[in-house]
């Protein structure tokens, strides 16, 4: 199994300002997943991070809003630019196992 | 793209008693369906999961079943606790996981 740790659990944050979040694991791991999962809602899908490669994002998700980092096989940052209440969410950081996706705590994002 | 239906969003039960989640997906060619529970505060956790060729898994009280026909597969949730209080993800992987919305379990004891 993976361990999973993001760093800042929770923050709350004012409008138009950007935050970035960091993802650790505890093994080296090929693919890397952010998701947001808004206020009651389900998990979305915004980009896959492969170390080396630029992160291919989902649809209705920009590089310029979700710039993501990914230097290593264990880490990777994901920043929120220009936040907007609408940004309020939880993100989650995410990676495939051999067998499985695990996921890591969330990241509680509040933007005022 | 895939599309995952997932029913009931609430569901109460007492103590004791079994649950059952059902989902439905769009795509023939997900071969993978991971179901994941989430408690407050908490990241998704993977409980069980089953692939597509095979039609049910059982582990302790969980158990899936996969209906490829009818693109459906449900969760299983014998002898409830107190503790299985959740939201239950199901999800389809294709060559990515698509998750459902979400059943709100409350078991009362």
């Amino acid at each position: 199994s993976a361990v999973i740790s993001q760093k800042p659990s929770r923050d709350i944050c004012q409008r138009g300002t950007s935050l970035t979040i960091q993802c650790q694991v505890d093994s080296q791991v090929t693919m890397m997943f952010w998701y947001r999962q808004q206020p009651g809602q389900s998990l979305t899908l915004i980009a896959t991070a492969n170390q080396g490669s630029e992160a291919t994002y989902e649809s209705g998700f920009v590089i310029d809003k979700f710039p993501i980092s990914r230097p290593n096989l264990t880490f990777s940052t994901l920043t929120v630019s220009n936040m907007s209440p609408e940004d309020s969410s939880i993100y989650l950081c995410s990676v495939q196992g051999k067998r499985e996706q695990y996921f890591g705590p969330g990241t509680r994002l509040t933007v005022t | 793209g895939e599309n995952v239906e997932q029913h009931p969003s609430t569901l109460s039960v007492q103590e004791g008693d079994s649950a059952v989640i059902k989902c439905t997906y769009s795509d023939s060619a997900s071969n993978y369906f991971p179901w994941y529970k989430q408690e407050l505060g908490k990241g998704p956790q993977l409980i069980i999961d089953i692939r597509s060729n095979v039609g049910e898994k059982k582990d302790q009280r969980i158990a899936v079943t996969l209906n490829k026909t009818a693109k459906h597969f449900s969760l299983h949730i014998t002898e409830t606790q107190p503790e299985d209080s959740a939201v239950y993800f199901c999800a389809a992987d294709t060559d990515k996981l698509i998750f459902g919305t979400g059943t709100r379990l409350q078991v009362f004891p």
